[in-house]
């Protein structure tokens, strides 16, 4: 029973690089999240995902896209990345519950 | 926007001091607010979903209650121990489905 799986763990990249963090679940939810965690602002939701095929923004959206490919997997691109989006990265699924989460993707933007 | 805030911001304790902190959230759409422990290099770990007013809920020494009405939960922690330590989150559901989560109160527990 994985529950949400995000990958990679780490990840360095450079200034105007781009990159895609993975996340899938094997829980038949509906709504899934990404947030990112910085030092003293808790969780901030980039984006959310009601259902397949829905998209919504969050809080910090800028810099980001997503994909809700089908019901499990939900993916963050970040298409140039920079120093501000260093940070760590949770996805998350929920289905009118508590949201379970993913162990989290640590990016370092150099 | 949706607006969840949890008090105080941080917290330190000795070993052995009973605790407790707020959740404040929007009274109206309800549908449930869970509570969640989240340590230093971990992922928010779920430690209890409530959805009716009054609820209340036990899990060892921590525990919490519930007013829909006026808004806010409470959770004690009785008893801290320094395992206790962690950032204590709160998050609203209302019955759309999205879950907003406060900012946290950062628990400090010195042995």
């Amino acid at each position: 029973n994985a529950g949400v799986t995000q990958t990679p763990k780490f990840q360095v990249l450079k200034t105007g690089q781009s990159m895609t963090l993975q996340c899938a679940q094997d829980m038949n939810h509906n709504s899934m999240y990404w947030y990112r965690q910085d030092p003293g602002m808790g969780l901030r939701l980039i984006y959310y995902s009601a259902s397949e095929g829905t998209t919504d923004k969050g809080e910090v959206p800028n810099g980001y896209n997503v994909s809700r490919l089908n019901k499990r997997e939900f993916s963050l691109r970040l298409e140039s990345a920079a120093p501000s989006q260093t940070s760590v990265y949770f996805c998350a699924s929920s289905e009118m519950t508590a949201p379970t989460f993913g162990s989290g993707t640590r990016l370092t933007v150099v | 926007i949706l607006n969840v805030e949890q008090s105080p911001q941080s917290l330190h304790v000795q070993e052995g001091d009973s605790t407790n902190f707020t959740c404040s959230f929007p009274s109206s759409n309800f549908y449930a607010l869970h509570w969640y422990r989240w340590k230093t290099a971990k992922s928010p770990e779920a430690l209890f979903v409530m959805t009716l007013n009054g609820d209340e809920k036990k899990k060892g020494r921590i525990s919490a209650t519930l007013n829909t009405k006026e808004g806010y939960s409470y959770l004690y922690i009785k008893g801290s121990q320094p395992e206790d330590s962690a950032t204590y989150l709160c998050a609203f559901n209302t019955n759309a489905g999205k879950s907003t989560f406060g900012d946290g109160t950062t628990l400090t527990v010195k042995p």
